[in-house]
This record gives structure tokens, C-alpha cells and sequence, in this order.
């Protein structure tokens, strides 16, 4: 089993809709990561989340919110999809206690707008 | 502000060796990650460098200058299954990662 596991792994949905993207891990960290990729850009930051009663925005948060459930499960909500969110979605996890502290991925939701 | 710059694309050949370079101006400087990335998939990590100098680790390895905001990644007996996209993002002042936007390696016969 991977150790970051998003759901779904693909999503069409239609422009107004509300979507939930979900993030759990098995890894025990505390930070936790939504970042979007679009082609020819790099990943952005969309909300970050240090611990469970700690909630940051990143670069580009406008129009998402976030919930982190548990130390293990942190959500990404679109409230009314836009398609200008379509877009490959990934959750990430760090300790920063350990060495390097790189972060680990999930295997990404590619969200479509229409 | 802050930004990373790496070539959007490189090609070379089965066998040979790459260097993939990535130049970096952030607001502070805690450690220089590099990540592999195939089409459509999760980015793995490759290698990280925050003192200056070159790690090796087997076919890969990754060099830094922190006087020059400057690292490359070089692949050598490149393998068909390197063909993928190189990442390169520096922890900044605040333990933030910030991304280049990759570079795609095509890697031909």
C-alpha cells in the first residue's frame, strides 16, 4: 500500500460543483501538502498544515480550502469548480526531523473543470 | 522574489552522461532537493545537497554552490526509463519548498 493514497485518482466535474479531494498517510508525519501542476509550471502550493490545529495558505489558495481531520488525513476542497482548476492535484507529507526531510507524494488526482 | 530556473527540455543519448543545471534566488537557504517525475506520476526523490560540493549516488549525482545559487544533477549510462522530468526546489527561510517547473529529459537510442 503507498504510504500517501489520494482519492479519487481522476475527477470530471461541471463548472459550480463542489469537490472534495482526499489525502491520508501512513507515513506519520506532521506536515502535510496540497500542491497543483499545470504543464510548463511547477508545482504550486495551494494550503499547507504543520499539525492538526495549524492551517496555512500557500501561493495560489484563493478559491480552495482545506480541513485536516487528523494528523493522517488532510482535504482539498473546490466550494464551485472553475475551469482554470483543472489541473494534476498532489498531496505531499514531511518530518522535518528527519535528515533530509524531503516530502513524499501521493499518486496525484487529475481534476477536469468542464 | 523568489525563483528557480532550470531548462525546460534536454535530449541525449542511451548510454551517454547528462548534467541538468538549476540556478535558484530565494529568500534563504535551507537545503536544495532534486525529484525524478515520469508522465503522469508522483515525483521521487532523487537527492538533496545543503552544504556545497558533489553527492554521489550510484548513476546519479548532485552538485551545489550555495555562493552561486547553482546546482546541476548529472545522470550518467543514461537508461531509456530516465526519461522523465528532473525537478529541481530549494527550502527556503521558512523550511518552504519552492519548484523550478522541471526539466524534461528525452532519452533516445
Amino acid at each position: 500500500d503507498a504510504d500517501v493514497t489520494q482519492t479519487p485518482r481522476n475527477r470530471i466535474t461541471k463548472t459550480g460543483k463542489r469537490i472534495m479531494l482526499e489525502c491520508s498517510q501512513t507515513k506519520g508525519h506532521d506536515r502535510m501538502y496540497w500542491y497543483r501542476q499545470d504543464p510548463g509550471l511547477g508545482l504550486r502550493l495551494i494550503y499547507y498544515s504543520f499539525d492538526v490545529k495549524d492551517i496555512n495558505k500557500g501561493e495560489i489558495s484563493d478559491g480552495y480550502s482545506v480541513s485536516r481531520q487528523a494528523q493522517a488525513k488532510f482535504s482539498l476542497s473546490l466550494e464551485s469548480a472553475i475551469p482554470n482548476q483543472t489541473a494534476l492535484y498532489f498531496c505531499a507529507t514531511s518530518d522535518p526531523g528527519q535528515g533530509g526531510a524531503e516530502a513524499f507524494f501521493g499518486q496525484g488526482t487529475r481534476l477536469t473543470v468542464v | 522574489g523568489q525563483n528557480i530556473d532550470q531548462p525546460t527540455e534536454m535530449t541525449a543519448t542511451e548510454g551517454a552522461i547528462v548534467q541538468i543545471n538549476c540556478t535558484y534566488q530565494t529568500s534563504g537557504f535551507n537545503g536544495l532537493f532534486w525529484y525524478q517525475q515520469h508522465a503522469g506520476e508522483a515525483p521521487t526523490f532523487l537527492s538533496y545537497n545543503v552544504l556545497d560540493g558533489l553527492e554521489e549516488k550510484g548513476r546519479f549525482s548532485s552538485f551545489l554552490s550555495r555562493s552561486k545559487g547553482y546546482s546541476y544533477l548529472l545522470l550518467k549510462e543514461l537508461q531509456m526509463k530516465d526519461s522523465a522530468s528532473y525537478l529541481c526546489a530549494v527550502r527556503d527561510s521558512n523550511y518552504q519548498l519552492i519548484w523550478g517547473a522541471g526539466t524534461k529529459l528525452i532519452i533516445k537510442p
